[in-house]
């Protein structure tokens, strides 16, 4: 079975731009989670998409939004920029919604911002 | 709130030693608990996951303890080798959502 994949795997964005990010979970995981990682933060959790509805937001400002298809492939979108946003982005898929299993998790994109 | 304390942020520990990472959470519903460990440049892993019904589970060199009552859980790597060298996060569920400890990065040291 194939992994998490996600692309681009990397990215430079100028301040003020926007950026779409994608990922394709695991053949059957109908959920997705998007995670921001940074150094000294950790894993911070943006939200889930489960069967192409947002299950769970994190406290996250409304730049951040995404979206899920009915193939359960999600996107990311981050408008207007700043330099804090620089970042991996991580996404994750399981079988089931909510957090009660694992989750596989891809290689991330790795967004820097100028 | 939701949140996850983990510590410490940096452990050293020789090589044939144990270690020990400690993690607690917010929210007393919290009934899932999984430990993550990335490598550099690597994705994170699940290396063991514990659910609120029990209070221990063990796979190998690695074992997970969960105090429910205090809001505690912590990984514990016996024998550790120069392959478990990495960062480790703890996570809970909270509300529906994985909430991750901000990480503990192990180094083994020959």
């Amino acid at each position: 079975k194939a992994g998490v994949t996600q692309t681009p795997r990397y990215l430079i964005k100028t301040r003020g731009q926007q950026v779409t990010l994608s990922c394709s979970p695991i053949s059957g995981h109908r959920s997705v989670s998007w995670y921001q990682q940074t150094p000294g933060q950790g894993l911070q959790f943006l939200f889930e998409y489960f069967s192409e509805t947002q299950r769970n937001k994190g406290n996250f400002p409304g730049r951040f939004s995404g979206r899920q298809f009915s193939n359960s492939r999600s996107e990311m979108n981050v408008s207007t920029l700043e330099l804090g946003d620089s970042a991996l982005y991580l996404c994750a898929s399981s079988p089931i919604q909510g957090a009660r299993t694992e989750a596989f998790f891809g290689q991330g994109t790795r967004l820097t911002v100028v | 709130g939701e949140n996850v304390e983990q510590h410490p942020s940096t452990l050293s520990v020789q090589e044939g030693d144990s270690a020990v990472i400690k993690c607690t959470y917010s929210d007393s519903a919290s009934n899932y608990f999984p430990w993550y460990k990335q490598e550099l440049g690597k994705r994170p892993q699940l290396i063991i996951d514990i659910r609120s019904n029990v209070g221990e589970k063990k796979d190998q060199r690695i074992a997970v303890t969960l105090n429910k009552t205090a809001k505690h859980f912590s990984l514990h790597i016996t024998e550790t080798q120069p392959e478990d060298s990495a960062v480790y996060f703890c996570a809970a569920s909270i509300k529906d959502k994985i909430i991750f400890g901000k990480g503990t990065r192990l180094h083994i040291l020959p």
